[in-house]
């Protein structure tokens, strides 16, 4: 149970095209969805929070312009990241939490996304 | 600032030997806390976790935690570590219930042969 997947895996692309991302709790009802980011070799890095139906949350320092996320449904939230640049290389994780258990704090965590940015 | 401090980055152990990977937090409200597993080019996999009741949490694959409310602490041990284990660590704090996760910066562990 608690499965969360994304989707792609990978992803290279030109500078200047836009990416999503989606991110989807299989088994469960995600009411919150959190996009994060890691940089090689460290911890990650919250960029936001997003609740189901309502407009996400953006951490100080991420633009969210820059970085679109859509939580249209209990199951599905994308991030997509507009017009790309190599320094939006990274390696993007989403988690979930289940509607049913949300006072546990426990996050599901997908497989994460590769983006480079060519 | 609310933090979490993993104190080693890396942790070189060879296999069969018992582990401890630390993990302190800064704040004595309310907590829930985490350790998750990361393998290379994956995700975070929970690992354990303790909400309340029995301050010492075991999870399936023989990893225990013990959450000591003086010492602010939430180390992470292994009895005897597999070449398996090799990942990185992190130690995750919820703080007074509230929406996010407050993420250490990570323990690797590397076992050896």
């Amino acid at each position: 149970g608690a499965v969360v997947s994304q989707h792609p895996s990978w992803v290279i692309c030109k500078s200047g095209t836009s990416v999503k991302i989606e991110c989807r709790s299989l088994d469960f009802q995600a009411t919150t969805m959190f996009w994060y980011r890691q940089f090689p070799k460290q911890s990650l890095m919250l960029m936001a929070t997003s609740n189901e139906g309502s407009k996400a949350t953006y951490e100080q320092g991420v633009e969210k312009d820059k970085f679109l996320i859509n939580h249209a449904s209990l199951t599905l939230s994308t991030l997509t990241v507009t017009s790309a640049h190599p320094e939006d290389s990274s390696f993007y994780i989403c988690s979930a939490r289940d509607r049913t258990s949300s006072w546990s704090r426990t996050q599901y965590f997908g497989p994460g996304t590769r983006l480079l940015v060519l | 600032a609310q933090s979490v401090t993993q104190l080693d980055s890396q942790v070189p152990v060879f296999e069969e030997a018992p582990v401890e990977l630390r993990c302190n937090y800064s704040s004595s409200v309310s907590v829930y806390l985490f350790w998750y597993v990361q393998y290379p080019n994956q995700g975070l996999q929970l690992l354990l976790k303790y909400l309340s009741g029995s301050t010492l949490v075991e999870s399936i694959n023989g990893f225990e935690a013990e959450f000591n409310k003086s010492q602010t602490s939430f180390h992470l041990r292994k009895p005897s570590v597999h070449i398996s284990d090799t990942a990185e660590y992190f130690c995750a704090v919820s703080y007074g219930g509230g929406n996010m996760l407050t993420f250490g910066g990570g323990t690797r562990l590397m076992v050896k042969p």
